[in-house]
C-alpha cells in the first residue's frame, strides 16, 4: 500500500506570500494531522482533522488554516509568510482510536 | 510542552544492544507511552507503544517501570540504519477524547558506530 504522500517536496516563497501544501493519507485513514518541524527541534502540532472536521489546533496564528476533503486528503494554507515559517511541514494520517500515526516525507518550505 | 525527558544523545556500536531511557514522572493512569523515530531526511516513524506491561515487536522492545514513571526502548542489535532521533511521547487527547495529538520533545539522537 502507498504511504502518506505530500506535495510539493520543496518550495521557496517570499515573505508576505501565501502557500498551500497538500497531503494524501493512507487509504482507509480518515484522520490527518499537520506538524511543523524547524531545524533542530521535534515536530510541533498544528492541526488535526477527522471526517472533515477540525479536531484540534496547536498554538499557531490564524495565518495557518487547513481543510480536509471528502476523499480525506488535506491542504494546509499559510498566509502572509514570515521568515520564521521556514520549516519542514509534516502530514500524518491515522485511523481514529488507534495508536500509530503514519508520517509523510514532508514539504520543505523556505521563506526568503 | 513535552511531558517526557530524554538524554540529548547516545552512542552505540553496531550489533550491540541499545537502551534508550525516558522519564515521564507526571504520567497519568491512562497515558500510553509511545516511541517514534526519525531517520535523517524522513518523517517520523512509529516504533512501539505500551501502557503497563513490557511490549515487543519486530523493531524493538519497550520496558516500562512498575511505577510507570520511566521507560526504556531497547534495540536488541543496533544497525547503522537505526541511527536516528528517537522520541518518547505521551499522547495528548483532542476534542471528543478519541483523537490524539503527538507532543514531541527534542528526542535522543542515536549514533551507531560501525
Amino acid at each position: 500500500d502507498a504511504g502518506v504522500t505530500q506535495s510539493p517536496t520543496h518550495l521557496i516563497k517570499t515573505r508576505g506570500q501565501q502557500v498551500t501544501l497538500r497531503c494524501s493519507p493512507i487509504s482507509g485513514h480518515k484522520s490527518v494531522s499537520w506538524y511543523q518541524q524547524v531545524l533542530g527541534q521535534g515536530p510541533q502540532f498544528i492541526f488535526q482533522y477527522y471526517e472533515k472536521e477540525e479536531r484540534g489546533r496547536g498554538n499557531f496564528p490564524d495565518r495557518f488554516s487547513a481543510r480536509q476533503f471528502p476523499n480525506y486528503s488535506s491542504e494546509l494554507n499559510v498566509n502572509a509568510l514570515l521568515l520564521g515559517d521556514s520549516a519542514l511541514y509534516l502530514c500524518a494520517s491515522s485511523r481514529a482510536e488507534t495508536y500509530e500515526q503514519y508520517f509523510g516525507p514532508g514539504t520543505r518550505l523556505t521563506v526568503t | 510542552d513535552a511531558k517526557t525527558t530524554q538524554p540529548n544523545s547516545m552512542e552505540s556500536n553496531e550489533e550491540e544492544p541499545v537502551h534508550l531511557p525516558c522519564n515521564h514522572s507526571t504520567i497519568s493512569g491512562t497515558d500510553y507511552i509511545h516511541w517514534y523515530r526519525q531517520l535523517p531526511s524522513q518523517g517520523p516513524e512509529y516504533v512501539i507503544h505500551g501502557l503497563t506491561s513490557n511490549v515487543n515487536n519486530r523493531m524493538a522492545s519497550l520496558a516500562i517501570a512498575e511505577d510507570r514513571k520511566s521507560s526504556t526502548l531497547i534495540l536488541h542489535r543496533a544497525t547503522l540504519r537505526d541511527a536516528a532521533v528517537y522520541y518518547c511521547i505521551l499522547r495528548d487527547p483532542l476534542f471528543g477524547g478519541s483523537n490524539y495529538k503527538l507532543t514531541f520533545g527534542k528526542g535522543t539522537l542515536l549514533t551507531v558506530n560501525p
